[in-house]
């Protein structure tokens, strides 16, 4: 069975750094894109950026890149997104998402983690 | 980037009665290539991650009941529910996905019942 564990929900304070997790099991790890899409409280999804963990190509969106970065560690099936400084707008949920097809990148969702709650907060 | 806009943001529907979600790209969506266009339809319950209902505009995923059905091409894409059940009150979303990223979702459309 394909899943997507993610870490456990987060508070931090505004200019701390986090990295949260995405676990993939079921599946050849390497062989997949991962995405992460951010929720904010209240609003709809939005499309951060995309990792390959075969060879850790990895696309952003404009409006996410240079506020944080997507890695993976195929050898333990796990992809990330970290930020350096927090702000308080990073409040959110983040979720990782995987496409339906190895190694095509423009394809939909099939299977989505549960989702990571940050908050940031003075 | 393609820029993606659903209408209306919310909807009340009588259970029984048909919904209509509609969703436009600020470019065509259909690939010439393989004559496909690349637009899906996910559901969101309250604290859920979404479910991928539609691909391919028209495609039903797995397990999606019947009722649910995506039609249009190019630029101007429906979601239809034909008749509404109470486990389909939720927020739905299209997500284009063609050719490189980012690819966005629209704002989202409320659905309840009326």
């Amino acid at each position: 069975e394909v899943q997507l564990v993610q870490s456990g929900a987060e508070v931090k304070k505004p200019g701390e750094s986090l990295k949260i997790s995405c676990k993939g099991s079921g599946y050849d790890f390497t062989d997949y894109w991962i995405a992460w899409v951010r929720q904010m409280p209240g609003k709809g999804l939005e499309w951060m950026g995309i990792i390959y963990p075969g060879d850790s190509d990895t696309r952003y969106s404009p409006s996410f890149q240079g506020q944080v970065t997507i890695s993976a560690d195929r050898s333990i099936n796990s992809a990330y997104l970290q930020w350096t400084s927090l702000k308080a707008s990073d409040t959110a949920i983040y979720y990782c998402a995987r496409p339906g097809a190895p190694g095509a990148l423009g394809l939909p969702f099939d299977y989505w983690g549960q989702g990571t709650l940050v908050t940031v907060s003075s | 980037d393609i820029v993606m806009s659903q209408s209306p943001d919310s909807l009340a529907v009588s259970l029984g009665e048909r919904a209509t979600i509609n969703c436009k790209s600020s470019r065509s969506l259909l690939y010439s290539g393989n004559n496909k266009n690349f637009l899906a339809w996910y559901q969101q319950k309250p604290g859920q991650p979404p479910k991928l209902l539609i691909y391919w505009a028209s495609t039903r995923y797995s397990g999606v009941p019947d009722r649910f059905s995506g039609s249009g091409s190019g630029t101007d894409f429906t979601l239809t529910i034909s008749s509404l059940q109470a486990e389909d009150v939720a927020v739905y979303y299209c997500q284009q996905y063609y050719a490189t990223p980012p690819y966005s979702f629209g704002q989202g459309t409320r659905l309840e019942i009326k």
